[in-house]
């Protein structure tokens, strides 16, 4: 039962390079979502993908870019990574974003920027 | 807009009753979700309610009422398990969701 899986775990990257962080769910969700949570505070979302084909702004989309490559995969790009993005990022998934149903999440990735 | 408040911190005692409190502003309502956090660890969803009344799912019960815009969790039985965070959380307009900063529990031998 994978769930929902998100690579790489861990990554510490300099101030201005870029990655990408891969998220991949195989429940045949329709919705998918990052969110990234700083120490000692809330997740806050900053892409949403309510549909395959189909993707919006959340409350702090500067900086990051995103892709639902298919169903099963939503990728997360940071172009020029700044230290202000270090942070813990979440991927989830949801049957879909009308029903109510619960999120499901990945485990996280861990980024620290210097 | 839309926000959630949560209190930052509760303590309680194993075998205790604790209620974390959640209170809204939004534009719109489309239910309100809790979730569990241990530390180093994922959100996990716990309960929702749609509709104004209360919910139970085993030790764990939630409570809504939209005319006050307040909701809660309420943990009975209390064991050192159930130390995390605890998160309400709502899809203010149908589509994404907002999560309110979350509830640190301690619970004490």
């Amino acid at each position: 039962n994978a769930g929902v899986t998100q690579t790489p775990k861990f990554q510490v990257l300099k101030t201005g390079q870029s990655m990408t962080l891969q998220c991949a769910q195989d429940m045949n969700h329709n919705s998918m979502y990052w969110y990234r949570q700083d120490p000692g505070m809330g997740l806050r979302l900053i892409y949403y993908s309510a549909s395959e084909g189909t993707t919006d702004k959340g409350e702090v989309p500067n900086g990051y870019n995103v892709s639902r490559l298919n169903k099963r995969e939503f990728s997360l790009r940071l172009e020029s990574a700044a230290p202000s993005q270090t942070s813990v990022y979440f991927c989830a998934s949801c049957v879909d974003s009308y029903s109510n149903q619960p999120q499901h999440f990945g485990d996280g990735t861990r980024l620290s920027i210097l | 807009g839309q926000s959630l408040e949560q209190p930052s911190e509760v303590t309680a005692v194993e075998g205790a009753i604790v209620q974390i409190n959640c209170t809204y502003q939004t534009s719109g309502f489309y239910g309100l979700s809790w979730y569990q956090q241990h530390d180093g660890g994922a959100p996990t969803f716990l309960s929702y309610n749609a509709l104004d009344g209360l919910e139970e799912t085993g030790r764990f019960s939630s409570f809504l009422s939209r005319s006050d815009s307040y909701g809660y969790l309420l943990l009975q039985e209390l064991q050192m398990k159930d130390s995390a965070s605890y998160f309400c959380a709502h899809p203010p307009s149908g589509q994404n969701f907002v999560f309110g900063p979350g509830t640190r529990l301690s619970v004490l031998p």
